[in-house]
């Protein structure tokens, strides 16, 4: 089975600054996805970015990057000129690739992370 | 495009009573997943279904179940429930791992439950 955790529950970061979430993951698999999803208060769920296993290159999208870390089995999200609208839930999900058959994410619990003005 | 559509956004029960929650997935997603999203536990994966069959079932009881139409329209039912029944369930919908789908799943708002 695998596991995913955040070992940081809360952050905080002033607006226009640079912050990054942390992430690791446990699977004895090789082919798989991983995928940062934010949850801003009383709000849907949605995709921040995503990884594929197999790529080497780490996905990155406008302000929002990740530093994956295969060999180190971790998946940490960068945010950089953080804005209000940041503020949200993030939570950090795997994927396992078996051929569209086992379609089940594992998340973990959450970073709450709060922007500053 | 509309999104995922989940009813009732919010309701109140009381234990021993069943309740039965709905799901509109993203036209032409025809795989659907439910997810239990509590403060103490985080998410937790209840099932997910494709094409009317579920493929997948999460660690919960047998008083936790689903269905999928031919629609792809899913409900979930709790019977007997319990305090810690108390969540928010979360419904989402995918294109699933393809040359269509890049395994993203797009949420719901929710249904917020809570039991007296």
């Amino acid at each position: 089975a695998q596991t995913v955790t955040q070992s940081q529950p809360e952050m905080s970061v002033q607006e226009a600054e640079t912050v990054t979430l942390s992430c690791t993951y446990d699977t004895s698999e090789s082919n798989y996805y991983l995928f940062w999803y934010k949850q801003p208060p009383s709000r849907q769920m949605i995709l921040v970015i995503r990884q594929e296993a197999y790529k080497q290159q780490n996905a990155t999208e406008n302000r929002f990057s990740v530093n994956f870390q295969k060999a180190a089995k971790s998946f940490s999200l960068k945010i950089s000129d953080s804005q209000l609208g940041d503020t949200a839930m993030y939570f950090c999900a795997f994927l396992l690739n078996s051929g569209g058959s086992n379609y089940k994410l594992t998340f973990g619990k959450g970073t709450l992370l709060t922007v500053n003005p | 495009k509309a999104g995922v559509t989940q009813t009732p956004r919010y309701l109140i029960k009381t234990r021993g009573q069943q309740v039965t929650l709905s799901c509109s997935p993203i036209s032409g997603h025809r795989s659907v997943s439910w997810y239990q999203q509590t403060p103490g536990q985080g998410l937790q994966f209840l099932f997910e279904y494709f094409s009317e069959t579920q493929r997948n079932k999460g660690n919960f009881p047998g008083r936790f179940s689903g269905r999928q139409f031919s629609n792809s329209r899913s409900e979930m039912n709790v019977s007997t429930l319990e305090l810690g029944d108390s969540a928010l369930y979360l419904c989402a919908s995918s294109l699933g791992i393809s040359r269509r789908g890049t395994g993203e799943l797009f949420f719901g708002e929710g249904s917020r439950l809570t039991v007296l």
